[in-house]
């Protein structure tokens, strides 16, 4: 079974210019979760789907990030404009949950995003 | 708010030795809790959680995790540790309907 796929694995862009990424999810996965992490620390969740819906974007800075999940399945994240401080890796997850109950988050590789 | 703590920002140990991560929590009503191991350049591997029943939980790799709901703790161990253990650790909890907290991840070296 195919795990969670992300594309591009880097980037490097100069600040103010825009980025997209692109996250394909665990066929049957009805949960999908785009994190940043920085380095050194943990994961911070920046949006939650389930299904189509945007159940918890609590956590991203609606401004510059915005997110979609066509379809339930593939999720493109984006920044518009990037800022230096957005250099860090960006991961996304999905899972099988059912009735807010949590199941294991199977990971991708993560994109390292670097802001120049 | 919930949150997840990890006191040890690095842990070190001899091979063959006992490996213990430290891991508490501060999560209202029944918690959700995993582990999960990261190693360079890799997405994060899930290693194990507990949600309901047995305190002790056995994961992969030799792995288990005591869950203990007084001291809101849920320590990683493994009786016997390995060079190839050496990663980062990340402990997650959350409440049922809630997004994971994870925690700021502890460096465990494991030295020959």
């Amino acid at each position: 079974e195919a795990g969670v796929v992300q594309s591009p694995r880097y980037k490097i862009i100069e600040k103010k210019q825009p980025v997209a990424f692109w996250c394909n999810p665990i066929s049957g996965h009805n949960t999908l979760y785009w994190y940043r992490q920085n380095l050194g620390q943990g994961p911070e969740l920046l949006i939650r789907y389930e299904n189509e819906e945007a159940v918890d974007d609590s956590q991203l800075p609606k401004d510059r990030f915005s997110a979609e999940r066509l379809k339930g399945v593939d999720s493109t994240l984006k920044i518009q404009p990037a800022e230096l401080g957005d250099s860090a890796v960006y991961l996304c997850a999905s899972s099988l949950d059912h009735g807010g109950r949590h199941n294991e988050q199977f990971f991708g590789p993560g994109t390292r995003l670097t802001v120049l | 708010a919930q949150s997840v703590a990890q006191p040890e920002d690095q842990v070190n140990v001899a091979e063959g030795n006992p490996l213990t991560v430290k891991c508490t929590y501060s999560v209202s009503g029944n918690p959700y809790l995993f582990w999960y191991v990261q190693y360079p350049n890799r997405g994060l591997q899930f290693l194990l959680k507990y949600i309901t029943g047995d305190n002790l939980v056995k994961g992969s790799y030799g792995f288990e995790a005591e869950f203990n709901k007084s001291q809101t703790s849920f320590h990683l161990k493994k009786p016997s540790a390995l060079v190839s253990d050496s990663a980062l650790y990340f402990c997650a909890g959350g409440a049922a309907g809630n997004k994971l907290t994870f925690g700021g991840g502890t460096r465990v070296l494991v030295k020959p």
